[in-house]
């Protein structure tokens, strides 16, 4: 079975910073694409970034460019997204999702991790 | 690229048909997905390629569309249905974006 666990949510001030982790199972975790997305309270959805099988392709959106950066660890099946400069803007549940066989197509998701920003 | 869903919202009872829209700023070649979301709960792929329906979702839902516009179809609404739809496009890799979302409510 896939799963896609994230963790390391909670509540930062503004300016500080977060490291969200998503750790997977139940797949050939270095095959696939994967992403974060995130859906801020009562909004819809919003990709942030994703990366190759290989880490030689990596990109963001332009709202979290140059403030997070998303890694992977094919070794220990792990995605990590590290978020600096956190803004209130940035409040959000943050989903792990992998791409499926049709690319940039998110067919496994997990179930989020919540991140309030606020002083 | 930037997706327009209509309407925002609809009411509707079970048994009926419904149909959303999703228009695309520019072509994307009929790479658009839409998803299911419930409350508390992470979205679920519906179709993906613009009408292929991805594995394990009912054949009541159903999509069409090419070039800018793209619909998503409900033929016959059951109460499990009831939820918030996204388009999303994916012929961007580098900048992938989702449509604003439509709430079925009852």
């Amino acid at each position: 079975e896939v799963q896609l666990v994230e963790s390391g949510g909670g509540l930062v001030q503004p300016g500080g910073s977060l490291r969200l982790s998503c750790a997977t199972s139940g797949f050939t975790f270095s095959d696939y694409w994967v992403n974060w997305v995130r859906q801020a309270p009562g909004r819809g959805l919003e990709w942030v970034a994703n990366m190759k099988p290989d880490a030689s392709e990596i990109n963001y959106s332009d709202s979290v460019r140059g403030r997070f950066t998303i890694s992977r660890d094919n070794a220990k099946k792990s995605l990590s997204l590290q978020m600096n400069s956190l803004r209130a803007e940035d409040s959000a549940v943050y989903y792990c999702a992998r791409d499926g066989f049709t690319t940039n197509t998110f067919d496994y998701w997990g179930r989020g991790t919540p991140v309030t920003v606020s002083s | 690229i930037q997706l327009t869903q209509s309407p925002s919202s609809l009411s509707a009872s079970v048994g009926d048909r419904v149909t959303i829209t999703c228009r695309t700023s520019q072509t994307i070649n009929g790479y658009l997905n839409w998803y299911q979301q419930k409350p508390g709960k992470p979205p679920k792929l519906l179709i993906y390629g613009g009408s292929t329906l991805q594995s394990g979702v009912p054949s009541r839902f159903s999509g069409v569309g090419s070039g800018t516009d793209f619909s998503l179809t409900i033929s016959s609404l059951q109460p499990e249905d009831f939820a918030t739809y996204y388009c999303q496009q994916s012929y961007v890799t580098s900048q992938l974006t989702f449509g604003g979302g439509t709430k079925v409510e009852i």
